[in-house]
C-alpha cells in the first residue's frame, strides 16, 4: 500500500516568486492536511481539505492557499515568497481528518527555501 | 485552547538503556493520541495511535501508555539502539477543527 506522495522533495526560489507544492494521500483517504514545519514554531496547522472542501484554514496569510482535485491529490500554493516561508511543508492523509478519531500519515515532506 | 507538552526536550542515553518520554494535555476530551517519530529533515512516521478507549498500545520494543484523567501519555522504549536516535512527536487531534496539536518533541540520542 502506497504511503503519503509529496513533490518536489526540495525547493529554492526566489523572494517575490509563487510556488506549488503537491501531495498524494493515500488511496481511500479523503482528507488532506497541510502543516508548516520550522524551528523556531514547530509545527503549525495550514489547512485541512476533505472532499474537495476546505474545512479548516490556520493562522496563515492569504498568501497560502490550496486545493484538493477529484482523486484526493491536493495541491498548496503560496505566492510572493517570503524568507520566513521557508520551511519544511508537510502533508498527512487520513480517513476522517487530523481532528477525528482516526490515525494520520505523513508524507516526507517539501523542503522550501526561499532566497 | 489544546496545548501539548513534551518532557524532556532533549535525552542522550547509552545503547541498551530501557526510557520514557513523557506527553501532556491540557484538555482530556480527545479521541486518540498519536506518536510520531521524525528524522533529521524527514517527515514524521506514526508509531502508535492509542484511542481514548484504551490504556495502551504496544508495538515491537514500543509501548504507549494513556491516562485521559491526568491529560498524560508515556513513550516506554526497550533496550534503546542507535537506530532510535530521532525527535519523538505526540499529537491529538482537536475535535471539530480537522487539526492536530503537536508537543515540541523530545529529541533522543542513543549512542553506541
Amino acid at each position: 500500500k502506497a504511503g503519503v506522495t509529496q513533490t518536489p522533495r526540495y525547493l529554492i526560489k526566489t523572494r517575490g516568486q509563487q510556488v506549488t507544492l503537491s501531495c498524494s494521500p493515500i488511496s481511500g483517504h479523503r482528507s488532506v492536511s497541510w502543516y508548516q514545519q520550522t524551528p523556531g514554531q514547530g509545527l503549525q496547522f495550514l489547512f485541512e481539505y476533505f472532499s474537495e472542501t476546505q474545512r479548516n484554514k490556520g493562522n496563515f496569510p492569504g498568501r497560502f492557499s490550496g486545493r484538493q482535485f477529484s482523486n484526493s491529490r491536493s495541491e498548496m500554493n503560496v505566492s510572493t515568497l517570503e524568507l520566513g516561508d521557508s520551511a519544511l511543508y508537510l502533508c498527512a492523509s487520513s480517513w476522517g481528518g487530523t481532528g477525528s478519531d482516526t490515525e494520520a500519515f505523513f508524507g516526507q515532506g517539501t523542503r522550501l527555501t526561499v532566497v | 485552547k489544546q496545548e501539548v507538552t513534551q518532557i524532556p526536550a532533549a535525552l542522550s542515553v547509552p545503547e541498551g538503556e530501557n526510557l520514557v518520554l513523557n506527553c501532556s494535555f491540557t484538555d482530556s476530551a480527545i479521541y486518540n493520541l498519536q506518536w510520531f517519530r521524525q528524522d533529521p529533515g524527514k517527515g514524521l512516521t506514526s508509531l502508535l495511535l492509542i484511542q481514548s478507549s484504551q490504556r495502551e498500545q504496544t508495538s515491537g520494543r514500543l509501548n504507549a501508555s494513556l491516562d485521559k484523567s491526568s491529560g498524560r501519555s508515556t513513550l516506554y522504549i526497550a533496550a534503546s539502539q542507535p537506530g532510535d536516535s530521532a525527535t519523538y512527536l505526540c499529537a491529538v487531534p482537536n475535535s471539530g477543527y480537522s487539526t492536530l496539536t503537536f508537543g515540541k518533541g523530545t529529541m533522543l540520542l542513543v549512542s553506541p
